[in-house]
């Protein structure tokens, strides 16, 4: 069975500082990875995915993601965080024609 | 730009009412998703269709049902809406058959159930 686990719920980070969100994916099988953003008050949107290649994702916005498969994470960083960054970050993980989500990590940008 | 709809925002119901969720997306995709958000939770997959008048159950269909009409649009329905119902509710679509297609969101709908 696949699965998704986002390790923080919450980082808070001050702005222009760097940021790294944790993500670990238990699966059987090759896996094509994702990163979705959510800002407030809104849907999801694609931030990057990684299908096969370069382990070294880079997405919108400056954010870029690792994939490390002995390590099974997809940890997504930015190297300079802005205010416009808050949002809830979602790390998932395909299963045929279905996404599995993780919980989610809240992004808190601190002046 | 792609573009996937929700009937409604905001909308508060019942409990016992019959609530309808709409979708609409414009993007000619087979795959349409309904997925509930609650905090600490994240999304989880209610109900799914690969194409018109086919639908599959996800990992909390109980309560809900969907009706899929027409390849655009994608329903949820809430037979007797129930206080634990009370959720955002976000409807996705992608294309058929790659395991790696982006799935593309609704804004969602904020539903209240007194």
């Amino acid at each position: 069975a696949q699965s998704v686990t986002q390790l923080d719920s919450q980082v808070p980070v001050f702005e222009e500082a760097p940021v790294e969100l944790r993500c670990n994916y238990s699966s059987s099988v090759s896996v094509y990875l994702f990163w979705y953003v959510q800002y407030p008050n809104q849907g999801l949107q694609l931030l990057l995915k990684y299908l096969s290649g370069s382990t070294l994702v880079k997405g919108i916005n400056g954010f870029e993601a690792e994939f490390n498969k002995s390590q099974t994470s997809f940890h997504l960083r930015k190297p300079s965080v802005h205010i416009s960054d808050t949002a809830e970050y979602f790390c998932a993980v395909s299963l045929e024609d279905k996404i599995i989500f993780g919980k989610g990590t809240r992004l808190h940008i601190l002046p | 730009d792609v573009k996937v709809t929700q009937s409604s925002r905001y909308l508060v119901k019942r409990t016992g009412e019959k609530v309808f969720l709409e979708c609409v997306q414009d993007m000619d995709h087979e795959n349409m998703f309904w997925y509930r958000q609650d905090p600490g939770l994240g999304l989880r997959l209610i109900y799914f269709s690969y194409d018109v008048k086919m639908k599959e159950k996800g990992d909390i269909p109980e309560g809900y049902s969907v009706s899929r009409e027409k390849k655009e649009r994608f329903s949820l329905i809430l037979e007797s809406a129930s206080t634990n119902q009370t959720s955002m509710y976000l409807c996705a679509s992608s294309f058929l058959g790659e395991e790696y297609e982006t799935q593309y969101f609704g804004p969602g709908t904020r539903l209240l159930v007194l």
